[in-house]
């Protein structure tokens, strides 16, 4: 069984600061796909970032940037220099290569005051 | 970019009521699935198909139908609604339903159970 577990439910934070998301995930496949997704607070569901588990290599896409260490199973995603606009729920995600169902963990609320 | 279209976007119905929900997918995807997001709560996979035919089955309640049509379409059927049915639903669709494909999202239909 797979299981993904973001131990944060809420992160408040100031504008300018920087936030990093933990997400850890269990799963006994080899081959396997993590996915983080943004849900602002009109609902929809925007997806970020995908990584396989042969590639280790860190990404950095602006202001994003994601640490993923097979060795702790983590995939951590990081917010640099905050705004407000980035307040909304992040989901981390699992799903394996056969196949497409996601496995989501209960996500992480971020709130940027200004 | 043409996107994933939920409809409707809205519905209020009673209990014991039925509820039907459509899902368009991006033109060329031949994959479409529904996840079920209860308030506070991740994403929970529903159902998947895949041409047409049924490719995986999640915690979905044997009230719950659904079916994918000639066009790619889908559409969720849901009878005998409960309160506990009240919930935000996501499509989603992707070309082929393997994990190195990312699933695009519909903006969600929030179906609320009076």
């Amino acid at each position: 069984a797979q299981k993904v577990t973001q131990a944060q439910t809420e992160i408040s934070v100031v504008e300018k600061e920087d936030v990093t998301l933990d997400c850890v995930y269990e799963t006994r496949d080899t081959t396997y796909y993590l996915f983080w997704y943004k849900q602002p607070p009109s609902g929809e569901l925007v997806f970020l970032i995908r990584r396989n588990s042969f590639d280790e290599q860190n990404e950095i896409s602006g202001r994003y940037s994601w640490n993923f260490q097979k060795s702790t199973s983590s995939f951590n995603f990081t917010i640099t220099a905050s705004q407000v606009v980035d307040s909304a729920v992040y989901f981390c995600a699992l799903v394996q290569a056969a196949g497409n169902k996601l496995t989501f963990g209960g996500g992480t609320r971020v709130l940027v005051k200004p | 970019a043409a996107g994933v279209i939920q409809s409707p976007r809205h519905l209020i119905k009673e209990k014991r009521e039925t509820a039907t929900l459509k899902c368009y997918p991006i033109p060329r995807h031949d994959t479409v699935y529904w996840y079920q997001q209860g308030p506070g709560q991740d994403p929970q996979f529903l159902i998947s198909f895949y041409e047409k035919m049924q490719s995986d089955k999640g915690s979905i309640p044997d009230r719950f139908s659904a079916q994918q049509f000639s066009d790619y379409h889908s559409e969720l059927n849901m009878s005998s609604l409960e309160l506990g049915d009240s919930a935000l639903y996501f499509c989603a669709s992707s070309f082929e339903p393997s994990g190195a494909n990312v699933l695009t999202f519909g903006a969600g239909s929030r179906l609320t159970v009076l």
